[in-house]
């Protein structure tokens, strides 16, 4: 099993519409997770941190799932701009991060 | 948000030569990273740097690598004696502290002939 799964994509959605991704890791003690964006050949962009709590962010909520080990990101009311690789960050310990394979959203007029 | 430079922008190396690949963040962040992401791959973590001593390191960063801070602003990534599969863009990035968010340079695409 793979320490971060994400949904392998790639997402086709219209502008303004509402999208999810989700992304399992295997390592139960992990106590970070992030969610990045990248677009094409760019470095990642911190899009938010995901909090026990959940977390909102404008148009972005990110959940996160202990028991299911699971972790969120929703986008709603889609924009052009939202086009990009997310990628979803787990902590198995501090100072050493794994990501996922990344999930590809393009966002159509 | 913190500014993260990394030097040089490209880098082409014959196979067996040496790189440093240098990162500058304009920041008082204390943790330091590199990654590296081969062409069409996901980011792989090689190395946590705080406290000037590696504070975790992956399998892919083996006897090749080597970081440090030499002068305690620039943050450098050597590669020994490089092979073609080193070829991969190498970001650097910082946090405040180990579990926070990190901030990432733009990177340095290397390639290896």
């Amino acid at each position: 099993r793979k320490e971060v799964e994400q949904d392998p994509g790639p997402f086709n959605v219209p502008e303004g519409a509402t999208v999810a991704f989700n992304c399992t890791y295997s390592n139960s003690a992990s106590q970070s997770f992030f969610w990045y964006r990248q677009d094409c050949r760019k470095e990642p962009k911190l899009l938010m941190s995901v909090y026990s709590s959940g977390n909102e962010d404008g148009r972005f909520t990110a959940q996160l799932n202990r028991a299911s080990q699971y972790i969120s990101l929703l986008i709603r009311d889609s924009k052009l701009s939202d086009s990009a690789t997310y990628l979803c960050v787990v902590e198995p310990n501090a100072g050493k991060s794994t990501f996922g394979d990344g999930t590809t959203l393009t966002v159509k007029p | 948000e913190p500014e993260v430079t990394q030097t040089p922008s490209h880098q082409v190396t014959q196979m067996g030569q040496e790189v440093i690949l240098r990162c500058v963040p304009i920041s008082n962040h204390l943790y330091f990273y590199w990654y590296r992401q081969i062409l069409g791959q996901k980011v792989e973590f090689l190395v946590s740097f705080y406290n000037n001593e590696i504070s975790e390191k992956s399998e892919i960063f083996d006897d090749q690598f080597s970081v440090e801070r030499p002068d305690g602003s620039n943050f450098t990534l050597k590669i020994r004696s490089t092979k073609l599969e080193d070829s991969a863009m190498y970001f650097c990035a910082i946090s405040e502290t180990a579990s926070y968010e990190q901030y990432f340079g733009p990177g340095t695409r290397l390639t290896v002939t």
